[in-house]
Protein backbone atom coordinates (compact mmCIF):
# COMPACT_ATOMS: atom_id res chain seq x y z
CA UNK A 1 0.00 0.00 0.00
CA UNK A 2 1.08 3.59 -1.20
CA UNK A 3 1.68 6.43 1.62
CA UNK A 4 2.23 9.62 1.73
CA UNK A 5 3.28 12.16 4.56
CA UNK A 6 2.93 15.55 5.32
CA UNK A 7 4.26 16.41 9.00
CA UNK A 8 3.63 20.19 8.75
CA UNK A 9 -0.21 21.30 9.35
CA UNK A 10 0.76 24.91 9.09
CA UNK A 11 3.95 26.87 8.69
CA UNK A 12 4.79 30.83 8.32
CA UNK A 13 7.28 32.40 6.30
CA UNK A 14 8.40 36.15 6.01
CA UNK A 15 7.90 37.61 2.46
CA UNK A 16 10.67 36.55 0.12
CA UNK A 17 12.33 34.18 2.01
CA UNK A 18 12.43 30.43 0.82
CA UNK A 19 10.24 27.97 2.86
CA UNK A 20 10.75 24.04 2.90
CA UNK A 21 7.23 21.92 2.78
CA UNK A 22 7.98 18.63 3.93
CA UNK A 23 6.66 15.09 2.38
CA UNK A 24 7.87 11.87 3.17
CA UNK A 25 6.51 8.46 0.90
CA UNK A 26 6.15 4.76 1.13
CA UNK A 27 6.23 2.11 -1.68
CA UNK A 28 7.23 -0.74 -2.67
CA UNK A 29 7.04 -0.14 -6.34
CA UNK A 30 10.17 0.58 -8.28
CA UNK A 31 8.16 3.04 -10.67
CA UNK A 32 6.23 5.88 -9.25
CA UNK A 33 5.88 9.36 -9.37
CA UNK A 34 5.72 12.56 -7.24
CA UNK A 35 3.35 15.43 -7.14
CA UNK A 36 2.98 18.63 -5.43
CA UNK A 37 -0.30 20.72 -5.66
CA UNK A 38 -1.35 24.25 -4.69
CA UNK A 39 -5.02 24.56 -3.44
CA UNK A 40 -5.53 28.05 -2.76
CA UNK A 41 -8.69 29.73 -0.98
CA UNK A 42 -10.77 29.24 -3.50
CA UNK A 43 -10.67 26.05 -3.85
CA UNK A 44 -8.67 24.65 -7.08
CA UNK A 45 -6.10 22.46 -7.23
CA UNK A 46 -2.84 23.95 -9.32
CA UNK A 47 -0.37 21.98 -10.14
CA UNK A 48 3.46 23.14 -9.09
CA UNK A 49 5.89 20.17 -9.89
CA UNK A 50 6.45 16.53 -10.66
CA UNK A 51 9.19 14.09 -9.69
CA UNK A 52 9.42 10.84 -11.40
CA UNK A 53 11.62 8.28 -9.38
CA UNK A 54 13.79 7.31 -12.16
CA UNK A 55 14.78 10.72 -13.13
CA UNK A 56 18.37 11.62 -12.52
CA UNK A 57 17.63 15.52 -11.36
CA UNK A 58 15.84 16.93 -8.86
CA UNK A 59 12.57 19.05 -10.77
CA UNK A 60 12.53 22.32 -10.85
CA UNK A 61 9.82 24.78 -12.70
CA UNK A 62 10.35 28.68 -11.71
CA UNK A 63 10.58 29.11 -7.84
CA UNK A 64 9.42 25.54 -6.99
CA UNK A 65 11.78 22.85 -6.65
CA UNK A 66 12.03 19.26 -5.30
CA UNK A 67 14.51 17.73 -3.21
CA UNK A 68 14.00 14.38 -3.80
CA UNK A 69 16.22 12.25 -1.84
CA UNK A 70 15.02 8.63 -2.85
CA UNK A 71 16.99 6.76 -0.08
CA UNK A 72 15.05 8.73 2.58
CA UNK A 73 12.29 8.45 0.49
CA UNK A 74 11.39 12.04 0.64
CA UNK A 75 10.13 14.73 -1.72
CA UNK A 76 10.40 18.33 -0.19
CA UNK A 77 8.55 21.37 -2.03
CA UNK A 78 11.06 24.24 -1.56
CA UNK A 79 9.82 27.87 -2.52
CA UNK A 80 11.92 30.32 -2.99
CA UNK A 81 11.10 34.22 -2.48
CA UNK A 82 7.51 33.78 -1.21
CA UNK A 83 5.14 35.82 -2.22
CA UNK A 84 1.72 36.96 -0.60
CA UNK A 85 0.16 34.85 -3.20
CA UNK A 86 1.80 31.60 -2.05
CA UNK A 87 -0.04 31.65 0.90
CA UNK A 88 -2.43 28.76 0.45
CA UNK A 89 -2.73 24.80 0.95
CA UNK A 90 0.05 22.47 -0.23
CA UNK A 91 -0.82 18.65 -0.79
CA UNK A 92 2.20 16.03 -2.23
CA UNK A 93 0.93 13.26 -4.37
CA UNK A 94 2.07 10.06 -5.22
CA UNK A 95 0.88 7.58 -8.42
CA UNK A 96 2.57 4.41 -8.75
CA UNK A 97 2.89 2.42 -11.86
CA UNK A 98 1.30 3.08 -14.55
CA UNK A 99 -2.03 4.25 -13.02
CA UNK A 100 -3.55 7.64 -12.54
CA UNK A 101 -4.94 7.39 -9.30
CA UNK A 102 -2.82 9.83 -6.64
CA UNK A 103 -2.51 8.98 -3.41
CA UNK A 104 -2.88 12.56 -1.19
CA UNK A 105 -0.84 13.50 1.64
CA UNK A 106 -3.28 15.36 4.48
CA UNK A 107 -1.48 18.83 3.19
CA UNK A 108 -0.03 21.69 5.05
CA UNK A 109 -1.45 25.22 5.00
CA UNK A 110 1.55 27.93 4.22
CA UNK A 111 1.13 31.80 5.21
CA UNK A 112 3.33 33.94 4.27
CA UNK A 113 3.96 37.30 6.06
CA UNK A 114 4.71 40.76 4.51
CA UNK B 1 -8.60 24.92 -25.12
CA UNK B 2 -11.20 24.45 -21.94
CA UNK B 3 -10.04 22.48 -18.73
CA UNK B 4 -12.26 20.53 -17.14
CA UNK B 5 -15.34 21.59 -16.08
CA UNK B 6 -17.46 20.49 -12.84
CA UNK B 7 -20.65 21.68 -12.35
CA UNK B 8 -22.71 23.01 -10.40
CA UNK B 9 -20.06 24.55 -8.16
CA UNK B 10 -21.91 24.84 -5.05
CA UNK B 11 -24.55 22.26 -3.98
CA UNK B 12 -26.53 21.99 -1.58
CA UNK B 13 -29.09 18.69 -0.08
CA UNK B 14 -31.38 18.10 2.55
CA UNK B 15 -30.66 14.60 3.75
CA UNK B 16 -32.49 11.80 1.98
CA UNK B 17 -32.12 13.84 -1.50
CA UNK B 18 -29.90 12.90 -4.02
CA UNK B 19 -26.85 14.61 -5.66
CA UNK B 20 -25.72 14.38 -8.84
CA UNK B 21 -22.60 16.24 -10.04
CA UNK B 22 -21.24 16.57 -13.46
CA UNK B 23 -17.93 16.60 -15.23
CA UNK B 24 -16.89 17.65 -18.47
CA UNK B 25 -13.05 15.76 -18.89
CA UNK B 26 -10.82 18.26 -21.22
CA UNK B 27 -11.53 18.10 -25.22
CA UNK B 28 -10.32 14.50 -26.68
CA UNK B 29 -10.05 12.84 -23.00
CA UNK B 30 -11.14 10.01 -22.25
CA UNK B 31 -9.77 9.24 -18.69
CA UNK B 32 -12.12 10.43 -15.96
CA UNK B 33 -11.17 10.28 -12.37
CA UNK B 34 -12.93 11.04 -9.21
CA UNK B 35 -11.69 12.04 -5.82
CA UNK B 36 -13.23 13.49 -2.43
CA UNK B 37 -11.81 15.79 -0.05
CA UNK B 38 -13.22 16.46 3.15
CA UNK B 39 -12.87 19.66 5.26
CA UNK B 40 -8.98 20.09 5.98
CA UNK B 41 -7.69 16.81 4.57
CA UNK B 42 -5.80 15.64 1.93
CA UNK B 43 -8.34 14.28 -1.54
CA UNK B 44 -9.04 10.69 -1.41
CA UNK B 45 -9.48 8.61 -4.41
CA UNK B 46 -12.70 7.47 -5.28
CA UNK B 47 -13.47 6.28 -9.26
CA UNK B 48 -11.01 5.75 -12.49
CA UNK B 49 -13.13 5.66 -15.55
CA UNK B 50 -13.34 5.18 -19.29
CA UNK B 51 -15.79 6.20 -22.17
CA UNK B 52 -18.54 3.50 -20.74
CA UNK B 53 -16.59 1.76 -18.54
CA UNK B 54 -15.83 1.75 -14.97
CA UNK B 55 -12.17 0.44 -14.75
CA UNK B 56 -11.18 1.11 -10.53
CA UNK B 57 -13.95 1.87 -8.33
CA UNK B 58 -12.09 0.63 -5.05
CA UNK B 59 -12.37 4.11 -3.49
CA UNK B 60 -16.16 4.47 -4.02
CA UNK B 61 -18.16 3.17 -0.87
CA UNK B 62 -20.28 0.52 -1.13
CA UNK B 63 -23.76 1.97 -0.70
CA UNK B 64 -25.66 5.14 -2.40
CA UNK B 65 -22.58 6.18 -4.72
CA UNK B 66 -22.52 5.54 -7.94
CA UNK B 67 -20.72 7.40 -10.72
CA UNK B 68 -20.62 6.71 -15.05
CA UNK B 69 -18.85 8.10 -17.92
CA UNK B 70 -21.32 7.52 -21.35
CA UNK B 71 -20.38 7.99 -24.70
CA UNK B 72 -21.88 11.01 -24.65
CA UNK B 73 -22.23 13.84 -22.39
CA UNK B 74 -20.05 14.70 -19.17
CA UNK B 75 -19.19 11.87 -16.28
CA UNK B 76 -21.47 11.86 -13.48
CA UNK B 77 -21.30 11.31 -9.88
CA UNK B 78 -24.30 10.17 -8.42
CA UNK B 79 -24.85 10.14 -4.49
CA UNK B 80 -28.18 8.74 -2.99
CA UNK B 81 -29.89 9.65 0.13
CA UNK B 82 -27.46 11.86 0.98
CA UNK B 83 -26.01 12.23 4.53
CA UNK B 84 -24.22 14.92 6.77
CA UNK B 85 -20.76 12.96 5.96
CA UNK B 86 -21.31 13.57 2.28
CA UNK B 87 -20.42 17.22 2.53
CA UNK B 88 -17.27 17.64 1.26
CA UNK B 89 -15.77 18.82 -2.18
CA UNK B 90 -15.71 16.57 -5.05
CA UNK B 91 -13.02 16.81 -7.64
CA UNK B 92 -12.72 15.32 -11.34
CA UNK B 93 -9.48 14.70 -13.26
CA UNK B 94 -8.79 13.90 -16.66
CA UNK B 95 -6.27 12.92 -18.76
CA UNK B 96 -5.82 11.73 -22.23
CA UNK B 97 -4.10 8.40 -21.63
CA UNK B 98 -3.47 6.46 -18.87
CA UNK B 99 0.19 6.61 -16.87
CA UNK B 100 0.62 10.40 -18.34
CA UNK B 101 3.64 12.06 -16.52
CA UNK B 102 3.09 14.88 -14.18
CA UNK B 103 0.77 18.02 -15.72
CA UNK B 104 -0.75 15.54 -18.35
CA UNK B 105 -3.72 15.22 -15.52
CA UNK B 106 -5.67 18.16 -15.21
CA UNK B 107 -8.26 18.90 -12.43
CA UNK B 108 -11.18 20.44 -12.33
CA UNK B 109 -12.44 23.39 -9.75
CA UNK B 110 -14.54 20.89 -7.66
CA UNK B 111 -18.02 20.84 -6.57
CA UNK B 112 -18.51 21.56 -2.89
CA UNK B 113 -21.55 19.34 -1.63
CA UNK B 114 -23.59 20.89 1.58
CA UNK B 115 -25.83 18.58 3.01
CA UNK B 116 -28.17 19.83 5.61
Amino acid sequence: AQKITQTQPGMFVQEKEAVTLDCTYDTSDPSYGLFWYKQPSSGEMIFLIYQGSYDQQNATEGRYSLNFQKARKSANLVISASQLGDSAMYFCAMRVGAGNMLTFGGGTRLMVKP
Amino acid sequence: NAGVMQNPRHLVRRRGQEARLRCSPMKGHSHVYWYRQLPEEGLKFMVYLQKENIIDESGMPKERFSAEFPKEGPSILRIQQVVRGDSAAYFCASSLRQGEAAGELFFGEGSRLTVL
